[in-house]
């Protein structure tokens, strides 16, 4: 099934150290990508999104995420972690043809920073 | 105005109530959707409005009711509901029609919904 895969469930970091959350898709062709953040007790919040041109794609927050075709990701990364990046975030995919254009949304990866 | 506002932020009612979510944004958006999500879970799709029209229902039981009075208001109305419906309940909008392209979610903070 087309589908999109966040292998990681929680991630834990100390604050200052470098993130990459994964984020792998199974279409047969390059689907829209986004990654939005969600933090607690609030709503969903576009961090980035890549739909053509060059595979690394900056975001707000200092993020970035890198497109790779070959091995149909989309991982998001910041070089130096902040407390307030402690939130849940999810991968999104819109597949590339036809239809609807409503995201599929990842299961999600909760990020816990240390101090 | 870059927001989506959504009311009440935190909703407690019995299985015999009626209430109303409501969903607001000046953003001049055409397309407004409602999600319901589970802790620990992704969103779900349950409805999407374009151009005041409803064009995506996902199987929502019919005690759950949407409404979008104009193009910058979307209500959700709930009767009868089950302890199981409890859930964060956000609304989104979105620049045109997802029919058409790939366009951006802007996200509500969500309305906490206790069914007792």
């Amino acid at each position: 099934a087309q589908s999109v895969t966040q292998p990681d469930i929680h991630i834990t970091v100390s604050e200052g150290a470098s993130l990459e959350l994964r984020c792998n898709y199974s279409y047969g062709a390059t689907p829209y990508l986004f990654w939005y953040v969600q933090s607690p007790g609030q709503g969903l919040q576009l961090l980035l999104k890549y739909f053509s041109g060059d595979t690394l794609v900056q975001g707000i927050k200092g993020f970035e995420a890198e497109f790779k075709r070959s091995q149909s990701s989309f991982n998001l990364r910041k070089p130096s972690v902040h407390w307030s990046d402690a939130a849940e975030y999810f991968c999104a995919v819109v597949p590339p043809a036809g239809g609807s254009y409503i995201p599929t949304f990842g299961r999600g990866t909760s990020l816990i920073v240390h101090p | 105005d870059t927001e989506v506002t959504q009311t009440p932020k935190h909703l407690v009612m019995g299985m015999t109530n009626k209430k109303s979510l409501k969903c607001e944004q000046h953003m001049g958006h055409r397309a407004m959707y409602w999600y319901k999500q589970k802790a620990k879970k992704p969103p779900e799709l349950m409805f999407v409005y374009s151009y005041e029209k409803l064009s995506i229902n996902e199987s929502v039981p019919s005690r759950f009711s949407p409404e979008c009075p104009n193009s910058s208001l979307l209500n959700l109305h709930l009767h009868a509901l089950q302890p199981e419906d409890s859930a964060l309940y956000l609304c989104a909008s979105s620049q045109d029609s997802p029919a058409n392209h790939p366009y951006t979610l802007f996200f509500g903070q969500g309305t906490r919904l206790t069914v007792v």
